[in-house]
């Protein structure tokens, strides 16, 4: 079936500008994540949401960066006034769910995000 | 504070010639231990969740072990095709919490030469 999907798969933006990265999960995955990757190293949580419900947002470096999921399906990562420091790698992930016990999460291909 | 270490960052193996990758990993009350296999310009791909020590769980030339305090990837008659990132994560957080957020190491860069 169709995994995760991510767009768009690179994203060059001048510093100062607005970008919006999306994420279209597995079907019926409640849970949906935003991770940033840069080079070399590996995934940091950023945002999770279950539903439409951002549950935990401690990862978001600034108040620039901004996640939603507005019907609890498709989510949109959003970074105002981009900084070449927000050059990175964005992952998506989606799970069946997360409670007790634990599911695992599978992976979009990422939007690489460059900032000149 | 939960965290995880992984060794080598890099290793370089023949053809045929087994080894193992180790994951080192604190955290308050494990959820489960996972680890994907990321190839270049591509997200990572699931493999195992180990949730208990002393688990085991194998596919083909890979078969990962947990303790109380690390994990092992072992690589048995490895290929070229297996050369890639392997990644470790944790998942922690305790009962009816909302922490569900996957903590990652570094990852072993595996090249497999023919």
């Amino acid at each position: 079936g169709a995994g995760v999907s991510q767009s768009p798969r690179y994203k060059v933006a001048k510093r100062g500008q607005d970008v919006a990265l999306r994420c279209d999960p597995i079907s019926g995955h409640v849970s949906l994540f935003w991770y940033q990757q840069a080079l070399g190293q590996g995934p940091e949580f950023l945002t999770y949401f279950q539903n439409e419900a951002q549950l935990d947002k401690s990862g978001l470096p600034s108040d620039r960066f901004f996640a939603e999921r507005p019907e609890g399906s498709v989510s949109t990562l959003k970074i105002q006034r981009t900084q070449q420091e927000d050059s990175a790698v964005y992952l998506c992930a989606s799970s069946l769910w997360v409670t007790v016990s634990s599911y695992e999460q599978y992976f979009g291909p990422g939007t690489r995000l460059t900032v000149t | 504070e939960d965290q995880v270490t992984q060794s080598p960052e890099a290793l370089r193996l023949q053809e045929g010639e087994s080894s193992s990758l180790n994951c080192s990993y604190t955290v308050s009350g494990l959820r489960g231990l996972f680890w994907y296999r990321q190839d270049p310009g591509k997200g990572p791909e699931f493999l195992f969740t180990l949730y208990s020590a002393g688990e085991e769980k194998e596919k083909e030339r890979l078969k990962a072990t947990l303790t109380k305090k690390e994990s092992f990837l072992h690589i048995t008659a490895p290929k070229p095709e297996d050369s890639a990132t392997y990644l470790c994560a944790v998942q922690g957080g305790q009962y009816g919490g909302s922490q569900g957020n996957l903590i990652f190491g570094k990852g072993t860069k595996l090249s497999v030469k023919p």
